[in-house]
């Protein structure tokens, strides 16, 4: 079955750390995203890319940092920077053209140790 | 730029009765708009679209929406809810020309049917 695959789904952090979160999807798309989802704040755009070896900054970008290598995968880095991690991450993946929706994996919780 | 809002954090209704969820939006050209759902601990599912033509859009598990360009709305609606329908549902938008291409999403509204 295609689909959006996101790991892992539970994911604890120390201070001064570097986490990254995979996303891998299989359903021959060239844009993919991530978003944060906090509590009462719907979701937020960290960064998104349309096309292998290219990304842009979403609307919260900083502490992040993002990869496009491969069609497939968009994993994310999560750095020390990022001084209020915990939340919730979702990765998407769409089609190029804009009347497409775009389709989600089922998440990774972030949480501080 | 684009916005979406949704006004009610939550909407109680009883099993069997209609529903709706309110959604506004803002873009600068025409939109694309999108409703999707979403269970405790899981992704957004998709539910159903706006692109053009009819203004009344059906989709999955019935749900339909409307979409009203004066009033700059796209409200979900279904005839009668069930319990299963209780979760936190999403509206979103997307500029059908210019602008970037990622959706941007509304605050979700819970949706609690009662039996």
């Amino acid at each position: 079955d295609g689909g959006i695959t996101q790991s892992p789904k539970y994911l604890f952090r120390k201070e001064g750390q570097n986490v990254t979160l995979s996303c891998e999807q299989n359903l021959n798309h060239d844009a993919m995203y991530w978003y944060r989802q906090d509590p009462g704040q719907g979701l937020r755009l960290i960064y998104y890319s349309q096309i292998v070896n290219d990304f842009q900054k979403g609307d919260i970008a900083e502490g992040y940092s993002v990869s496009r290598e491969k069609k497939e995968s968009f994993p994310l880095t999560v750095t020390s920077a990022q001084k209020n991690p915990t939340a919730f991450y979702l990765c998407a993946s769409s089609r190029q053209e804009r009347n497409q929706p775009q389709h989600f994996g089922d998440g990774t919780r972030l949480s501080i140790l | 730029a684009q916005s979406v809002a949704q006004p009610e954090d939550q909407v109680n209704v009883a099993e069997g009765n209609p529903l709706t969820v309110k959604c506004t939006y803002s873009v600068s050209g025409n939109p694309y708009l999108f409703w999707y759902v979403q269970y405790p601990n899981r992704g957004l599912q998709f539910l159903l679209k706006y692109i053009t033509g009819d203004n009344l859009v059906k989709g999955s598990y019935g749900f339909e929406a409307e979409f009203n360009k004066s009033q700059t709305s796209f409200h979900l609606k279904k005839p009668s809810a069930l319990v299963s329908d209780s979760a936190l549902y999403f509206c979103a938008v997307r500029d059908m020309g210019t602008g970037r291409r990622a959706l941007t999403f509304g605050s979700g509204t819970r949706l609690q049917v009662q039996p």
